[in-house]
């Protein structure tokens, strides 16, 4: 069975410009999940999917950052416009419904602001 | 590797002995443990979880332990391999919903 797949591994982009990255979940995860981890800091989360719903955004920084899961298959996560700040590793996770279910991780794009 | 600048706790261990890695954890509510893995250029990999009604939970290898009354969590890898070398992390779930709270992460350097 296919893991959590991240598009792209690596993206390196100047400061004041867009990037969207993509997640594609273990089929059949309603959760889905993003987090990152900003350099010298931890793993950080960003915002939790049920399906198509967001659930909790509590962790995105600011309205720069923009996260869809239409059809609550696949999610992207857009940074319009990208700042020095955003540079980072982001990850993409995905659980099936219970509490207790393990969450499952990507490998991660890292992103570079330049 | 990813992990390039980030400034982490490192153990040492010689190749067979036993490694123990602590986590602190702030939260009181926290009813969910996790420990993660991550080797250079890879996502967390899921190792052991407790949940908050337990004190010790052994795996393959690996015992999770968890003082509630310290908030205080551990993760002890027994004969540990060069395959072992990586980051861990701690992470705890319950004070607000489904996200998971990582700690700072620890790196283990398996010598042979």
């Amino acid at each position: 069975e296919a893991g959590v797949t991240q598009f792209p591994s690596h993206s390196v982009i100047e400061k004041g410009q867009t990037v969207t990255l993509r997640c594609d979940p273990i089929s059949g995860h309603d959760n889905l999940y993003w987090y990152r981890r900003v350099m010298g800091k931890e793993i950080k989360f960003l915002l939790h999917f049920v399906k198509e719903s967001k659930q909790d955004e509590s962790g995105m920084p600011n309205n720069r950052f923009l996260a869809e899961r239409t059809g609550g298959t696949y999610s992207t996560l857009k940074v319009q416009p990208a700042e020095l700040e955003d540079s980072g590793v982001y990850f993409c996770a995905s659980s099936e419904r219970d509490y207790y279910n393990e969450q499952f991780f990507g490998p991660g794009t890292r992103l570079t602001v330049l | 590797g990813e992990s390039v600048g980030l400034h982490l706790p490192t153990l040492s261990v010689q190749e067979g002995d036993n490694s123990i890695i602590n986590c602190a954890y702030s939260n009181s509510a926290s009813d969910y443990f996790i420990w993660y893995k991550q080797e250079s250029g890879k996502g967390p990999q899921f190792i052991i979880d407790i949940r908050s009604n337990m004190d010790k939970r052994q795996g393959q290898r690996v015992t999770v332990l968890l003082n509630k009354t310290v908030k205080h969590l551990s993760l002890q890898i027994a004969a540990t391999q060069p395959g072992d070398s990586a980051v861990y992390f701690c992470a705890e779930k319950g004070a607000a919903g489904n996200k998971l709270t990582f700690g700072g992460g620890t790196r283990v350097l398996v010598k042979p």
